[in-house]
């Protein structure tokens, strides 16, 4: 079955950019999506990118996919406290069934 | 406003008494689904329905129940709730198309004593 697996905790300095990484094993996955949980709150859709294309870039925002490893990388420059969150990488399957959920990477800034 | 509203936001009950929580959506989505957020273990889908009367079991839908009645609505139902299923739930939905993401409720925090 599909699995996405993210590593758990990123600590940065504010400032700095942070890279937030995610594996996925299903092959037909045509949408990946990366979401932001806020302490107390539901999920916010960040940014998704369709598995077609090699990058995606919205503000601070740089979506990389690597389809060949299966790999798919947020990264956040210039990252700030409000940052500070739990990111989710997902993948939605080509029959638009199911969407398959990594653990969650929490980031933290320091100051 | 577009938004997905459960309710209740928090609960905490006995073991073995009913529960449902409901949740709703006002953009004439097809696709509904439940997760349930633990930690360590992201989010684990429950159930999800592609349209009205029809639903799908996800990957950890033992001890739920869910019916989709109307398209709006999406309640999850606990018959007899035990204190494993304390967990953070969260009910999210989309347009049934591929490219479009879920969007999510606020979350309803369980706790089963």
């Amino acid at each position: 079955g599909e699995d996405v697996e993210q590593s758990l905790f990123l600590s940065v300095r504010e400032g700095d950019s942070s890279v937030i990484n995610c594996t996925y094993t299903d092959s037909s996955s045509t949408y990946l999506y990366w979401y932001k949980q806020e302490p107390g709150a539901g999920l916010q859709l960040l940014t998704y990118i369709f598995s077609n294309m090699d990058m995606k870039q919205d503000q601070r925002l740089t979506v990389l996919l690597n389809k060949k490893d299966k790999h798919l990388s947020l990264r956040i420059a210039d990252t700030q406290t409000g940052d500070s969150a739990i990111y989710f990488c997902a993948e939605r399957a080509r029959d638009g069934q199911n969407f398959v959920f990594g653990p969650g990477t929490r980031l933290s800034v320091l100051p | 406003e577009a938004q997905v509203t459960q309710n209740p936001r928090y609960l905490i009950t006995v073991t073995g008494k009913k529960l449902t929580v409901t949740c709703s959506q006002n953009m004439n989505h097809e696709y509904m689904s439940w997760y349930r957020q633990d930690p360590g273990l992201g989010l684990r889908q429950i159930y999800y329905s592609m349209n009205v009367e029809v639903t799908d079991k996800g990957d950890v839908p033992e001890g739920y129940k869910v019916s989709r009645k109307e398209k709006r609505n999406f309640p999850l139902i606990l018959e007899s709730p035990s204190p494993n299923q304390t967990s953070l739930y969260f009910c999210a939905s989309s347009l049934y198309r591929g490219n479009q993401p879920q969007h999510f409720g606020d979350g309803t925090r369980l706790s089963i004593l």
